[in-house]
């Protein structure tokens, strides 16, 4: 079945370090790719998407490309600040229209 | 444009017992979707509503249900709760059943005693 795997965290960096969160999927046909951010007492946000093969999407200095080659949609970003400390799902939407979830990364970006 | 709302925000009930949540979908979206998440896991999927009909549903047992009324509001019916159903319940709204971004609201807390 469709499946979302990220890496495990939490991941704890400094401030103005480069950020890379992995995130690799299986899936049959071309599904829509997210990264949703939730942070600290909110609810989840749409962070990016991306719905085919080699698309990039960006927001807020978060960057991910959609690889269909490796079945990956890695998060970057060039230089975080402590106010990106939150937890990001990687998730597909798949044929039937249903998102399918990682289980998150929680990052820590100290000072 | 008002986002997606939830009610209520928190709720403890006891083992046994039923339980309503209700969803206020963004304004202009036809599409709502619910999902349980619980403590340090992501979202899993419940049902999705279209048009008042579901059209898809996720590894739930019947006890969990829902509706979704003309105005495209919803709501989440749990029967005969079980310590295992303490979560998040997110609701999320979307423009079509398609693969358009799904809006979410903040949740409603539910504790199971």
């Amino acid at each position: 079945g469709n499946s979302v795997t990220q890496m495990e965290g939490p991941v704890t960096l400094s401030e103005e370090a480069f950020l890379t969160i992995n995130c690799t999927y299986t899936a049959t046909g071309y599904p829509s790719l997210f990264w949703y951010v939730q942070y600290p007492g909110e609810g989840l946000q749409l962070l990016l998407k991306a719905t085919k093969a080699d698309d990039k999407g960006s927001n807020k200095g978060f960057e991910a490309t959609y690889r269909k080659e490796t079945t990956s949609f890695h998060l970057e970003k060039g230089s975080v600040q402590v106010s990106d400390s939150a937890v990001y799902f990687c998730a597909l939407k798949d044929s039937n229209y249903q998102l399918i979830w990682g289980a998150g990364t929680k990052l820590i970006i100290k000072p | 444009e008002t986002g997606v709302t939830q009610s209520p925000t928190h709720l403890i009930k006891t083992r046994g017992q039923q339980v309503t949540l209700r969803c206020s979908s963004q304004s202009g979206h036809n599409t709502v979707s619910w999902y349980q998440q619980a403590l340090g896991q992501g979202p899993q999927f419940i049902f999705q509503y279209y048009r008042e009909e579901e059209n898809g549903r996720g590894n739930f047992p019947p006890r969990f249900s829902g509706l979704q009324f003309p105005n495209y509001s919803s709501e989440l019916n749990v029967n005969a709760l079980e310590l295992d159903d303490s979560a998040l319940y997110l609701c999320a709204s979307s423009l079509a059943e398609g693969p358009d971004t799904q809006y979410f609201g903040p949740g409603t807390r539910l504790t199971v005693l």
